[in-house]
């Protein structure tokens, strides 16, 4: 079985500051994606990047990076710049490639960017 | 073109009651994944459709839990007899098919208050 572990409840940073989010996941698969999501208090779940794990370069999407460390089964988000309006729980995900199981979540992360 | 939607957003019931969560997924997408989210935790699986068949229903908690898809579009989740610790955000995903899984499409949630 897999596990994703969100070990940060509750973060918070100034805006335009930059803040990293932390995720372990445990498994015995070699292919597998991993997520990160946002869901803010409109409860819509948002992706906001994703790492296929067979991939060594890290994932980019603007102002959101992700540091995968596939040894050691870490995989961070980093968020530079931050804005108000990413302020939201942040969830860790993971599913395993080539199947149709389900994806696997963290206890999530609540982030409050501060102005 | 139009996302995921499910209605309705917000439902309360009276311990006891029969209740039916109506998820409609993006329109030609296969796969669709019900997943119940209690507070301030991840989001867990519940079931797995692909067309009208329901391939997995692991996650289902017990069986007054039943879900389904009769015409491979819509899919309506039930729980009969509520109790209080059905309390929770429902979130319906869908993908375009069993391999892209990968790529789940979320809707807003409905929020089930059992009182």
């Amino acid at each position: 079985a897999q596990t994703v572990t969100q070990s940060q409840p509750e973060m918070s940073v100034q805006e335009a500051e930059t803040v990293t989010l932390s995720c372990t996941y445990d498994t015995s698969e070699s292919n597998y994606y991993l997520f990160w999501y946002k869901q803010p208090p409109s409860r819509q779940m948002i992706l906001v990047i994703r790492q296929e794990a067979y991939k060594q370069q890290n994932a980019t999407e603007n102002r959101f990076s992700v540091n995968f460390q596939k040894a050691a089964k870490s995989f961070s988000l980093k968020i530079s710049d931050s804005q108000l309006g990413d302020t939201a729980m942040y969830f860790c995900a993971f599913i395993i490639s080539g199947s149709a199981r389900q994806l696997t979540f963290g206890s999530g992360t609540q982030l409050t960017v501060l102005p | 073109g139009a996302g995921v939607s499910q209605s309705p957003r917000y439902k309360v019931a009276k311990r006891g009651q029969d209740v039916a969560l109506r998820c409609d997924p993006i329109s030609g997408h296969v796969s669709l994944f019900w997943y119940q989210q209690a507070l301030g935790q991840g989001p867990e699986f519940l079931t797995y459709f692909q067309n009208e068949a329901q391939l997995d229903k692991s996650g289902l908690p017990s069986d007054r839990f039943f879900a389904e898809r009769p015409e491979g579009s819509v899919s309506t989740l039930k729980i009969q007899r509520t109790q209080q610790e059905d309390s929770a955000v429902y979130l319906c995903a869908s993908s375009f098919s069993r391999r892209t899984a990968y790529e789940q499409y979320f809707g807003p949630g409905t929020r089930l208050t059992v009182t």
